[in-house]
């Protein structure tokens, strides 16, 4: 079967760094998606990645290495904006995307 | 430019009710989706639409049917409305199928009783 893994729940503290984990068992790959969802909204695009690395835009980057099945996305300088779930999406071999449940981000001040 | 709309915003219906949901794009997008969803799950895709005039169903499309008469339109219809598809839908679009992003709009709270 397909299946995404996330942390369900994480908090942090306004200022610092949290590192949100996905890992992916599907059948093919053919890109990972990160979407933020705040509470009662609709999810937003905020990364792409389809070759193993690092992907830098702003606060936020994202990294995936396709042979361990993993990737997580890295945020910067947490602001209380930041408090969403963010959602982990693979595209699997006919180009569906197959969603994980999210990570709920708390910020503290 | 609105990108994608949805209606109604929000809706109670009665068990074995007739209930549409609109889905409209102004991106002139070829593919379309609906989604549903639930507490602890992800996404699941109910139908797709790769380009206007045609369909497909997703993992969970039971109980539900879509058409795509134009480009712009995307309707879901639950034909007779049980509890369990009491659920949050949300409708997305995107140029194409193969690796573009995927823009949602504001979904649609649907309470079945």
């Amino acid at each position: 079967g397909q299946n995404i893994d996330q942390p369900t729940e994480m908090t942090a503290t306004e200022g610092a760094i949290v590192q949100i984990n996905c890992t992916y068992q599907t059948s093919g790959f053919n890109g990972l998606f990160w979407y933020q969802q705040h509470a009662g909204e609709a999810p937003t695009f905020l990364s792409y990645n389809v070759l193993d690395g690092l992907e830098e835009k702003g606060r936020f980057s994202s990294f995936l290495s396709r042979s361990k099945g993993y990737s997580y996305l890295l945020l910067k300088e947490l602001q209380m904006k930041d408090s969403a779930s963010y959602l982990c999406a693979v595209r699997d071999s006919n180009y569906q995307l197959i969603w994980g449940a999210g990570t709920k981000l708390i910020i503290k001040p | 430019i609105a990108g994608i709309t949805q209606a109604p915003t929000s809706q109670i219906l009665a068990a074995g009710r007739r209930m549409t949901l609109r889905c409209t794009q102004d991106m002139r997008h070829n593919a379309m989706y609906w989604y549903r969803q639930d507490l602890g799950l992800g996404l699941r895709l109910i139908h797709y639409s790769n380009t206007a005039g045609t369909t497909g169903k997703g993992e969970v499309p039971d109980g539900y049917s879509v058409s795509r008469a134009n480009t712009d339109d995307f309707p879901l219809t639950l034909a007779s409305a049980v509890p369990s598809q009491t659920s949050v839908y949300f409708c997305a679009s995107s140029e194409g199928t193969g690796g573009e992003t995927q823009y949602f709009g504001p979904g649609t709270r649907l309470l079945v009783l």
